[in-house]
């Protein structure tokens, strides 16, 4: 069965730096998409980035970037320029099968002013 | 806005109590998902339905069911409910089943049981 790890429950940051999330997966497949959601005090959940395993290149979305490591199954999210809008919990998350999305149990990051 | 609308927004109820969410996926998405999400068990997958029919199952207990109209609206219902059962119920809805899609969360239904 595929399985999501994070293994910081919890970060960090000031205002203006930057921070990185890691994520570990575990799958026999080849081709896949990983993902990061935000889920902020709203409680919404929303979509960070998007990386597709057959890609070398690493995803970027503005300030949030991953590096993606596929032999090592790893899937960090690097967030530059932090801002306080950014404290939210972020979600790993992976295709388990069929198409439903298996999540891992998420790092809840705080930005500090 | 996700363009999936879920209602309620909160829902308090009883032990042994039967309750209905309901879902509305983003126009044209046909693909719907049903999650869980509590303090312990984290975000759990409990089913999938694709323009009407069930397409995948979760860890959804048999006290729980849900159906997807031809108007592609979907409803979770949840019968002889227990304290456990209280949790983020999240619905989210994607264009097709392909697993690149990204997948489009409402923003839940908090169900709390007394």
């Amino acid at each position: 069965a595929q399985t999501v790890t994070q293994s910081q429950p919890e970060m960090s940051v000031q205002e203006a730096e930057t921070v990185t999330l890691s994520c570990t997966y575990d799958t026999s497949e080849n081709n896949y998409y990983l993902f990061w959601y935000k889920q902020p005090p709203s409680r919404q959940m929303i979509l960070v980035i998007r990386q597709e395993a057959y890609k070398q290149q690493n995803a970027t979305e503005n300030r949030f970037s991953v590096n993606f490591q596929k032999a090592a199954k790893s899937f960090s999210l690097k967030i530059s320029d932090s801002q306080l809008g950014d404290t939210a919990m972020y979600f790993c998350a992976f295709p388990g099968g069929s198409e439903k999305l298996v999540f891992g149990k998420g790092t809840k990051l705080t930005v500090n002013p | 806005d996700s363009g999936v609308t879920q209602t309620p927004k909160h829902l308090i109820t009883a032990t042994g109590q039967r309750v209905t969410l309901r879902c509305s996926p983003r126009s044209g998405d046909l693909s719907v998902y049903w999650y869980q999400q509590s303090l312990d068990q984290g975000l759990q997958f409990l089913i999938q339905y694709y323009n009407g029919e069930e397409r995948a199952k979760g860890n959804i207990l048999e006290r729980f069911s849900a159906q997807q109209f031809p108007d592609l609206h979907s409803e979770l219902n949840l019968s002889s409910l227990e304290l456990g059962d209280s949790a983020l119920y999240f619905c989210a809805s994607s264009p097709s089943i392909y697993s690149y899609n990204e997948q489009f969360f409402g923003p839940g239904t908090r169900l709390t049981v007394l």
